[in-house]
């Protein structure tokens, strides 16, 4: 079993949709997640980061972790076709120290 | 701020040989850490370096070697290439040695025929 199950799609929505996006992790020992995002032929770009249980906003991105269910997501509001891309959850803790457990990528398309 | 660059940004190799990529982080970033990206295996952590000094390893075999320069910059060496070490190589940086922030380079994408 993997330490970090996500969906890798391809997950299709129209503009302006509500997108949700999933991460289950198996290790509870887990303390800081992120969410990246990877443009094709580009290094992924971080963006969220978060090490506690609950929900951090930025722009249309929401992050959602619940450290109970070990299940993190990502919202992101009013997409746009720019963000298609493929999103990817990174997990961590201190004794890694900047070891990232990557989940297989969601593939977003949002069609206009 | 500049961000992290690598290079070169591509390269074909043949099986057998020998390859160093570069890592420049950004400034004042003192870790950083390699990752592997292919379609089979997703994003896979080789190995990271703080102050000059491996502090994790994945499980990757021992042809693939890294090391970490005073001024932070990082190479990274894979040694009798082979077939399945194609893949997009990512550099990243972060700040501190605890679990923080990092941001990736835009990788090197190494071709072995």
């Amino acid at each position: 079993q993997k330490e970090v199950e996500q969906d890798p799609g391809p997950l299709s929505v129209p503009e302006g949709a509500i997108v949700s996006l999933n991460c289950t992790y198996s290790n509870s020992a887990f303390q800081y997640f992120m969410w990246y995002r990877q443009y094709s032929r580009k290094g992924p770009e971080l963006l969220m980061y978060t090490y506690s249980s609950g929900n951090k906003e930025d722009g249309r991105f929401t992050a959602q972790v619940d450290k109970s269910s070990k299940y993190i997501s990502l919202f992101i509001r009013d997409s746009q076709p720019s963000d298609s891309a493929t999103y990817l959850c990174a997990l961590s803790r201190r004794e890694y120290g900047n070891k990232l457990v990557f989940g297989a990528g969601t593939i977003l398309r949002v069609k206009s | 701020k500049a961000g992290v660059t690598q290079t070169p940004r591509y390269l074909i190799k043949t099986r057998g040989q020998q390859v160093t990529l570069s890592c420049s982080p950004i400034s004042g970033h003192r870790s950083v850490s390699w990752y592997q990206q292919t379609p089979g295996q997703g994003l896979q952590f080789l190995f990271e370096y703080f102050s000059e000094t491996q502090r994790n390893k994945g499980n990757f075999p021992g042809r693939f070697s890294g090391r970490q320069f005073s001024n932070s910059r990082s190479e990274m060496n894979v040694s009798t290439l082979e077939l399945g070490d194609s893949a997009l190589y990512l550099c990243a940086s972060s700040p501190a040695g605890e679990p923080n922030e990092q941001f990736f380079g835009p990788g090197t994408r190494l071709t072995v025929l």
